[in-house]
């Protein structure tokens, strides 16, 4: 049974550093074809690709946020770690972690159950 | 990369069917989409994977028969049979786009499906 769950700060400065870590279950990261993706969402808005890190330590991100993100993985913790630099009233959003296999849906098939970042002074 | 649109809202009956659509982008008929069901106050949860044809591999854990997908041209469609009332939920589409060294996930603004 996949189950991944995030985890961070609730309330964050602007200009300060935002990290978030995803702790999962039922999968490893070290099989082929498995990554490991961020997405938000801000309130009452749509859906937001933020990182994808893959089995591979390939790593992709949204070419609009991508100068800000910084996506690892600890394999042998069964976890992924989001940085996001210089955070702004904007990034409040709900941050969800979710599983992706590329050789399988290859979609974000299994997500956490999100955590809320509000961006404040 | 494709732009995805959704309508921001739909409605149905209980019992009845609904069909929900997602545009993409001109250029992008080709394209396939994921369909991700978010019921109020909870993470997005994986429906299933459409193109032209229909679905594209299997279900996501634990959805019902009663969702299928089809496209059209540059239409994907979601329809759920049999309405009920844990169908009431917001609906987002996505895709991905790959192309040699760029992948970009993108999603559209989500539909939400009341259930009357």
């Amino acid at each position: 049974q996949i189950t991944l769950k995030e985890s961070g700060p609730t309330l964050v400065k602007p200009t300060q550093t935002l990290t978030l870590t995803c702790t999962f279950s039922g999968f490893s990261l070290s099989t082929s074809g498995v990554g490991v993706g961020w997405i938000r969402q801000p309130p009452g808005k749509a859906l937001e690709w933020l990182a994808l890190i893959f089995w591979d330590d390939d790593k992709r991100y949204s070419p609009s946020l991508k100068s800000r993100l910084t996506i690892s993985k600890d394999t042998s913790e069964s976890q992924v770690v989001l940085i996001m630099t210089n955070v702004d009233p904007v990034d409040t959003a709900t941050y969800y972690c979710a599983h992706r296999n590329i050789l399988d849906h290859d979609a974000f098939d299994f997500w956490g159950p999100g955590t809320v970042v509000t961006v404040s002074s | 990369q494709p732009v995805l649109t959704q309508p921001p809202s739909a409605s149905a009956s209980l019992g009845a069917s609904v069909t929900l659509t997602c545009t993409l982008s001109s250029g992008f008929s080709d394209y396939r989409v994921d369909w991700y069901q978010q019921r109020p106050g909870k993470g997005p949860r994986f429906v299933m994977r459409g193109g032209t044809g229909g679905i594209v591999g299997s279900r996501g854990d634990g959805i019902p028969d009663r969702f299928s997908v089809l496209g059209s041209g540059l239409n994907r469609y979601l329809t759920i049979e049999n309405i009920q009332e844990e169908d009431e939920s917001d609906y987002h589409c996505g895709a991905h786009h790959g192309s040699g060294n760029i992948f970009i996930v993108v999603f559209g603004g989500g539909t939400k499906l009341t259930v009357l």
